[in-house]
């Protein structure tokens, strides 16, 4: 069955650790995202791409990066985790400007 | 920056009642709008989406309208059920090229049987 996949569905970690939250999409999507969300928060933006090689900042600053080798893999990266990265994360992927199939997202504590 | 906001952060209904969650944007180049319903612990799922030359489109128990003169989106469900709880978003994708969704403030939806 075609979806999005995200993990770890939890993490917690101590500061200053570095971590990769992985976003895989088996759909053939050019087409994905990651969006950050606090509790009951709308999503921002943090970084997108329209296919392999390519990547951009989102609205929201941020401080993790992301890479995109292969079409269905989005993993997105915090070199040096703190205190204020504490949020959850959401991985989307698309095929054209609209239909997005949102992952279930990884909800990150830093302590 | 433009956003697109909502107007109620909760709203609390009974079961059967119909519901009105309303949005209020402020980019008049946004071609696109969608409606999202985000459950406890899942990401969000899509409802419903309008285009920007249409005024109203229909779902299952679920109507968008959309009035470009105050720039405001409302979802509509009809008889709302205990499954229909959630965190209802709105979402905008503006006409230029290389823009991904922007999203607005939640409404939760609280409905009690």
């Amino acid at each position: 069955e075609a979806d999005i996949y995200q993990t770890p569905r939890y993490l917690v970690i101590g500061t200053g650790k570095k971590i990769t939250l992985e976003c895989s999409q088996t759909m053939g999507h050019d087409k994905m995202y990651w969006y950050q969300q606090d509790p009951g928060m709308e999503l921002h933006l943090i970084h997108y791409s329209y296919g392999v090689n390519s990547t951009e900042k989102g609205d929201l600053s941020s401080e993790s990066t992301v890479s995109r080798i292969r079409t269905e893999h989005f993993p997105l990266t915090l070199e040096s985790a703190r205190p204020s990265h504490t949020s959850q994360y959401l991985c989307a992927s698309s095929a054209h400007r609209s239909g997005y199939t949102f992952g279930s997202g990884t909800r990150l504590t830093v302590v | 920056g433009e956003s697109v906001g909502l107007h109620l952060p909760t709203l609390s209904v009974q079961e059967g009642d119909n519901s009105i969650i309303n949005c209020a944007y402020s980019n008049s180049a946004s071609d696109y709008f969608i409606w999202y319903k985000q459950e406890s612990g899942k990401g969000p799922q899509f409802i419903i989406d309008i285009r920007s030359n249409m005024d109203k489109r229909q779902g299952q128990r679920v109507t968008v309208l959309l009035n470009k003169t105050v720039k405001h989106l409302s979802l509509q469900i009809a008889a709302t059920q205990p499954g229909d709880s959630a965190v209802y978003f709105c979402a905008e994708i503006p006409a230029q090229a290389g823009t991904a969704l922007i999203f607005g403030k939640g409404t939760t939806l609280s409905v009690s049987s």
